[in-house]
């Protein structure tokens, strides 16, 4: 099974400010990796397919780069709404495994 | 309006069973590949079973040999039968659909349900 390792596990940021997100496969993946977010007692939303494409009315803010084992989730000029919990997911290889989880908190 | 809407989650005694639904609107569901995904209180997500159109199942480790993925095609819904459930199951279970692509899908979860809620407690 492939582990996905992201980090931080939880930051601080202020509005405005960018703000990386890593996530690193255990092996390579190649392209096979996708970026959801989740606020507190909603469902996840797909935000990046296949490492850089952003999926449908996601804002321009969101963009995902990286191949292999490294992979960067980049939110430019960040705003209040996107305070949430953020995970990688794999499809390359089975069973499908998520990262644990980047936490944003907006102060 | 292309939506998941799960339902059947409940508080259980452990070493019981619950059957989860997950209705689809706006789409087939047997003509996409389906998968359950659950969310322990205060955790990560984690993949449980997917159903392929074509009707292959598959499970996660963790529920392989007490979990069940099935679908009726005349009702447009999938379902989770679940068995010997422990507290470890407890979770909130989200349906999600991976688009088609090709003979097969996408990988990415772009459409999920809201959740149920299962929690295994005496």
């Amino acid at each position: 099974e492939i582990v996905l390792t992201q980090s931080p596990d939880f930051q601080s940021v202020t509005p405005k400010e960018k703000v990386t997100i890593t996530c690193r496969a255990s092996q390579s993946i190649g392209s096979s990796l996708h970026w959801y977010q989740q606020k507190p007692d909603q469902s996840p939303k797909l935000l990046i397919k296949y490492a850089s494409q952003s999926f449908s009315g996601v804002p321009s803010r969101f963009s995902g780069s990286g191949s292999g084992t490294d992979f960067t989730l980049t939110i430019n000029s960040l705003e209040a709404e996107d305070a949430a919990t953020y995970y990688c997911h794999q499809s390359s290889s089975f069973p499908p495994t998520f990262g644990q989880g980047t936490n944003l908190e907006i102060k | 309006e292309v939506q998941l809407v799960e339902s059947g989650g409940d508080l259980i005694q452990p070493g019981g069973s619950l059957r989860l639904s997950c209705a689809a609107s706006g789409f087939t569901v047997s003509s996409n590949y389906m998968s359950w995904v659950r969310q322990a209180p205060g955790k990560g997500l984690e993949w449980v079973s997917v159903i392929y159109s074509g009707g292959s199942t598959y499970y996660a480790d963790s529920v392989k040999g007490r979990f069940t993925i099935s679908r009726d095609n005349s009702k447009n819904t999938m379902y989770l039968q679940m068995n010997s459930l422990s507290a470890e199951d407890t979770a909130v279970y989200y349906c999600a659909r991976e688009p088609p692509l090709g003979v097969g899908a996408a990988g990415y979860f772009a459409l999920w349900g809201r959740g149920t809620l299962v929690t295994v407690s005496s």
